[in-house]
C-alpha cells in the first residue's frame, strides 16, 4: 500500500474537457512534486511544492496548471489537452526539498486524451 | 551537471542467479544515489539510497548497491534473483544544489526472471 493516494486511477478525456488530478499523502512532508511519465521511459519532473510554495516549473505548458491547497494535498488542473499529453501522472513527497530527502510516491493516473 | 547512465534496458535472469544491474553517474559535486523499483501500473517505490558513509549499501528485498568513487558506478545488485524481482529499475542521482535540488532518473533496466 502506497502511502501517497492518487485520484483517479485512470482518466480518460477530451481535448476541449476541463479535468483535475488529486493527490494525498499524511506522512507530514512538506515537499510535493507531479511527474509525467510516457511507456519505457523515466518520469520526467513538472513541479515542485515545497513548503505549499511552488519552487519549480519545468517549463511545462499552460494547459497544465498546479495547485497545493495545504501542506497533505497537491492538485493538478487539466484544460485543453493534447493527445501527446496522454501518459502516467505521478504525485510524489518527501520529508523537505532537499537532494538527499528520497522520494514517495503515489501509483499514478493513467491519462488518456482522446 | 548531473546526468546517469545505466547500462541495458533489459536484463534477463534465471530464478536463483545473481542480478547485476549496472549505473553510471556523472556530478560535478559530490552525489546523492538513488535505486527506485517500477511494478507495473505502480510509481516508484525506493529500493536504496547512498548519501555519505558506508559505501556498501543494503535495501529491500534482499537488494544491495555500492558506491564506488574511483569508477563513478553505483550498481545494484542481488545474490538470488525471485519471480517477484521481475520490474522496471530506475537509478537516480541527486546534487546539492540550493534552491534548485532535481533528481535526475537513468532510463531504466527492465528486469526479466526466467523460472
Amino acid at each position: 500500500d502506497t502511502e501517497v493516494t492518487q485520484t483517479p486511477k485512470h482518466l480518460v478525456m477530451g481535448m476541449t474537457n476541463k479535468k483535475s488530478l488529486k493527490c494525498e499523502q499524511h506522512m507530514g512532508h512538506r515537499a510535493m512534486y507531479w511527474y509525467k511519465q510516457k511507456a519505457k521511459k523515466p518520469p520526467e519532473l513538472m513541479f515542485v511544492y515545497s513548503y505549499e510554495k511552488l519552487s519549480i516549473n519545468e517549463s511545462v505548458p499552460s494547459r497544465f496548471s498546479p495547485e497545493c491547497p495545504n501542506s497533505s494535498l497537491l492538485n493538478l488542473h487539466l484544460h485543453a489537452l493534447q493527445p501527446e499529453d496522454s501518459a502516467l501522472y505521478l504525485c510524489a513527497s518527501s520529508q523537505v526539498w532537499t537532494s538527499d530527502s528520497p522520494l514517495h510516491f503515489g501509483n499514478g493516473t493513467r491519462l488518456t486524451v482522446t | 551537471a548531473q546526468s546517469v547512465t545505466q547500462l541495458g534496458s533489459h536484463v534477463s535472469v534465471s530464478e536463483g542467479a545473481l542480478v547485476l544491474l549496472r549505473c553510471n553517474y556523472s556530478s560535478s559535486v559530490p552525489p546523492y544515489l538513488f535505486w527506485y523499483v517500477q511494478y507495473p501500473n505502480q510509481g516508484l517505490q525506493l529500493l536504496l539510497k547512498y548519501t555519505t558513509g558506508a559505501t556498501l549499501v543494503k535495501g529491500i528485498n534482499g537488494f544491495e548497491a555500492e558506491f564506488k568513487k574511483s569508477e563513478t558506478s553505483f550498481h545494484l545488485t542481488k545474490p538470488s534473483a525471485h519471480m517477484s524481482d521481475a520490474a522496471e529499475y530506475f537509478c537516480a542521482v541527486s546534487e546539492v544544489d540550493f534552491g534548485n535540488e532535481k533528481l535526475t532518473f537513468g532510463t531504466g533496466t527492465r528486469l526479466t526472471i526466467i523460472p
